[in-house]
Parts: structure tokens; C-alpha cells; sequence
């Protein structure tokens, strides 16, 4: 399978601690994005990376959150301090890059429940 | 700043019936891509089209059809002859000029019944 992978599925965490989702986006990809979705809402943009380089971080929803992509491939999620508003769907995409309109690839997301 | 409205939160239809799902967007760039996506109950979206503000024709693959319309800015998909497997939840989403950020509407979820 060589579509987007996340990992992993499902977390259940208590409120205050730290989470982290892993992205791997489809090999031949250089954009990756991360989207969160909650329930009966449409997915909402967070942040995107061309490469390596973080080129949109003003939507992340606070300092609380922050990706990263080290060697422009895979991606991380990290949320410090969660709390219960965190509980949503975190989705994955990944994108080539070069012409605008190309589609973005999602993978199944992250369903994360936070008691 | 962009926005999506997909007007219709559920429809229910009866298997073989034909159903139209609404979207009307807003935007401020001159050039633009709207999608429709699908969210099956395993929760991953698949990408159903791609359509660029430059191209009003519409379009048409199998049971699946989208009327674009610039003057009313809306993006509305039509399934013909309605199956089970169509039961979903659907997306009208809108590309930004730069080409980094979708913005989604809230979603319709069809449920056609047998």
C-alpha cells in the first residue's frame, strides 16, 4: 500500500499529558499537511510543509501544538497539555507540488480521545 | 478569507432516486480549485474532482455529475440512480491561490436506504 499512513488510529490520553501522531505521506509527495477534523465538521486546515520547511503555521490552534518534519519525509503532531477540546480527528495529506491544483491524498487519521 | 457552506447537513433518499448536494463558496482570489470529496464510514476522504474557476463545463463520470457556476459561486454534485454504497458523508472544499490550504464546508451525510 503506498498511500498516506498514520500511526496511530486511535489514542486515548488523560487531559494534561503530551500526544504525538506520526504522518508518512505517499514517497514520491514533497507537501504534507495536517488537518484536524471534529465531529460533524469539515477537516480544518492546521499547517503544511514543503519539504522540510514549515511554509504555514499561523493556524495552528496554539502554542500547545507544533509539527515538525526533520528529513522531508515523515511528519509529527505534537500536543503539550491536552485538553478535552483536543478530542477531534487529526488527518494527514500529502501533495505534489509544481503545479497548484494538484489533489491532496489524505490517510485515515488519528482519532484522538482525551479524558 | 475563504468560506464553504454545504446548506444541507443530511439528506436521506430511497436507493435509485437521483440526489443533488449543494455548495456555494466565497473567495477573493480571481483564480481558484474546488473539490468534492467523500468520507465513507471508515472515515478516510477520498477525492471525487477537481475543477479550476477558469472552467464552467460541467462535468460528468458514471452516476456522477457537477454543475459549476461562477456567477452564482456554487459547485453542485448530482448522483444519478442512488446506490447504498453511495451513503457518506460529502465534501465541497475550496484551494486557496496559493495552492497550500483547503478550506472545507461542514459536510452533507447521504444515507441511502435500500
Amino acid at each position: 500500500d503506498t498511500g498516506v499512513s498514520q500511526d496511530p488510529r486511535h489514542k486515548i490520553t488523560k487531559r494534561g499529558q503530551n500526544v504525538t501522531f506520526r504522518c508518512d505521506p505517499i514517497s514520491e509527495h514533497n507537501r504534507l499537511y495536517w488537518y484536524r477534523q471534529t465531529l460533524g465538521q469539515g477537516p480544518e486546515f492546521l499547517t503544511y510543509f514543503q519539504n522540510e520547511a514549515q511554509l504555514e503555521k499561523s493556524r495552528l490552534l496554539s502554542d500547545r501544538f507544533s509539527a515538525e518534519r526533520p528529513k522531508g519525509s515523515f511528519s509529527t503532531l505534537e500536543i503539550q497539555r491536552t485538553e478535552q477540546g483536543d478530542s477531534a480527528m487529526y488527518l494527514c495529506a500529502s501533495s505534489l507540488s509544481g503545479q497548484i491544483y494538484n489533489e491532496q491524498f489524505f490517510g485515515p487519521g488519528t482519532r484522538l480521545t482525551v479524558l | 478569507a475563504q468560506k464553504v457552506t454545504q446548506a444541507q447537513t443530511e439528506i436521506s433518499v430511497v436507493e435509485k432516486e437521483d440526489v443533488t448536494l449543494d455548495c456555494v463558496y466565497e473567495t477573493r482570489d480571481t483564480t481558484y480549485y474546488l473539490f468534492w470529496y467523500k468520507q465513507p464510514p471508515s472515515g478516510e476522504l477520498v477525492f471525487l474532482i477537481r475543477r479550476n474557476s477558469f472552467d464552467e463545463q460541467n462535468e460528468i463520470s458514471g452516476r456522477y455529475s457537477w454543475n459549476f457556476q461562477k456567477s452564482t459561486s456554487s459547485f453542485n454534485f448530482t448522483i444519478t440512480a442512488s446506490q447504498v454504497v453511495d451513503s457518506a458523508v460529502y465534501f465541497c472544499a475550496l484551494l486557496n491561490n496559493a495552492g497550500n490550504m483547503l478550506t472545507f464546508g461542514g459536510g452533507t451525510r447521504l444515507m441511502v436506504k435500500p
